[in-house]
């Protein structure tokens, strides 16, 4: 069963604090995305990665960035918190295109509130 | 770039009724997918169509791609406890990796 998981559930950060966000994929997908979600706006794309060490910006990067120093990998990481960042976050992945359609598998997503 | 208006925002309905929502883009597409996030998860792919005009059924659910390609509407049928969830489309063109652009999502909610 394809699995992606992320390190926490719910998490509770003060502004200006580093925070880091793991997301992790069983599946040997090459292709690894951050998404923020809040209500109205449905799923904004963070930052992507199509390889170990790429990456490549989505909709929404500022104040973000991100690692891929291993495969099944992928974290978020927020430089200096603030609380416009209080959001879900959504990691996915995906298998290479190899069909009419790209279908992306999601984590739980984690909750973070920035007081 | 591109708009993708998804519709109804939210929708309130007794057990048993049909559902139905729709997206709409100011782009053409070569593929609509639809996910489903329950509560407490990440979404899940529900259906997928890559035809124009193409109708789709999954049991109690039925998908149509727009003919014109900038659209996609879902139905859900005798709608149970079960279906409560955000539903979000998500078209691709089909150009090898592409980033998705999700629609706002329709958040379905059935009073028992």
């Amino acid at each position: 069963d394809v699995k992606v998981t992320q390190s926490s559930r719910y998490l509770v950060k003060r502004t200006g604090e580093k925070v880091f966000l793991e997301c992790v994929q069983d599946m040997d997908h090459e292709n690894m995305f951050w998404y923020r979600q809040d209500p109205g706006l449905g799923l904004r794309l963070i930052y992507f990665s199509y390889d170990v060490k790429m990456k490549e910006k989505g909709d929404i990067p500022e104040g973000y960035s991100v690692s891929r120093e291993k495969k099944e990998r992928f974290s978020l990481i927020l430089e200096s918190a603030s609380t416009n960042q209080t959001s879900m976050y959504l990691c996915a992945s995906s298998p290479p295109v190899s069909g009419p359609y790209n279908e992306q598998f999601f984590g739980p997503g984690t909750r973070l509130t920035v007081l | 770039g591109q708009q993708l208006n998804q519709s109804p925002q939210s929708m309130f309905i007794q057990e048993g009724e049909d559902v139905s929502m729709n997206c709409t883009s100011s782009s053409i597409f070569n593929t609509w997918l639809w996910y489903k996030q329950e509560p407490g998860e990440g979404p899940v792919l529900l259906i997928a169509l890559y035809k124009a005009g193409e109708l789709t059924s999954n049991g109690r659910l039925t998908a149509q791609f727009g003919i014109t390609r900038k659209d996609s509407f879902l139905n859900i049928s005798a709608s149970i406890p079960s279906d409560v969830g955000i539903y979000f489309c998500a078209p691709e063109r089909g150009f090898g990796n592409e980033k998705l652009t999700f629609g706002t999502g329709t958040r379905l909610t059935i009073i028992p």
